[in-house]
């Protein structure tokens, strides 16, 4: 949803453990999600993406799992990596144009 | 996202000066998204363009801001008379149809 200026919520790992992250959307017309990687300095870059109709999807050391009944993604990072430490954002788009409501982001730290 | 191209990557305009960023969406991408983000908060939706078309101006201040994506050339964000406030990094994301849109690295603009 909307972020409101709050500092971002941050998540430390050590290296090589599992990363979760999670993301909670209010509208529930979305039915199309995309993480999104944010390095300092750089742009968004596309992580991986899940439509309404999976509960799950799995890419190289990441996977995504949608529970569409409590309105909850999450992301998967496996044997996080120092190259993994950004902020990431969720982002749900709902039909027509896709006018995409961002979350607030959580920043992971990797504990080397 | 290196395929969206965005220039300048820094701008610095005095308060009153009139601020220009430029957006190269991916080749063959024809839908143009821009955003603003604040330090250590999400991205704001301002407006999405297509070809010679403003679709979506919704997160656009009403004054001193707008956005064109002309037949031929890059989508520009033109801000006048800027002011201290629209210091930002402002992100501009291109899509193929109405899905994933991949982002540039963005334009950082300080007003002094």
């Amino acid at each position: 949803g909307e972020n409101v200026g709050l500092h971002l919520p941050t998540l430390s790992v050590q290296e090589g453990d599992n990363s979760i992250i999670n993301c909670a959307y209010s509208n529930s017309a979305s039915d199309y999600f995309i993480w999104y990687k944010q390095e300092s300095g750089k742009g968004p870059q596309f992580i991986i993406d899940i439509r309404s109709n999976m509960d799950k999807r799995q890419g190289q050391r990441v996977t995504v799992l949608l529970n569409k009944t409590v309105k909850h993604l999450s992301l998967q990072i496996a044997a996080t990596q120092p190259g993994d430490s950004a902020v990431y954002f969720c982002a749900g788009f709902s039909g027509g144009y896709q006018k995409v409501t961002f979350g607030i982001g959580t920043k992971l730290q990797v504990i080397p | 996202n290196a395929g969206v191209m965005q220039n300048p990557r820094h701008l610095v305009r005095r308060r009153g000066q009139e601020a220009r960023l430029r957006c190269s969406p991916m080749k063959g991408h024809s839908h143009v998204y821009w955003y603003r983000q604040l330090p250590e908060e999400g991205l704001k939706f301002m407006v999405y363009l297509q070809k010679e078309n403003i679709i979506d101006e919704s997160g656009m201040p009403k004054e001193r801001f707008s956005a064109e994506f002309p037949k031929e050339g890059p989508s520009i964000l033109r801000i006048q008379q800027v002011v201290r406030g629209d210091s930002a990094a402002y992100f501009c994301a291109s899509s193929p149809l109405e899905e994933t849109q991949y982002f540039g690295p963005g334009t950082r603009l300080l007003v002094l």
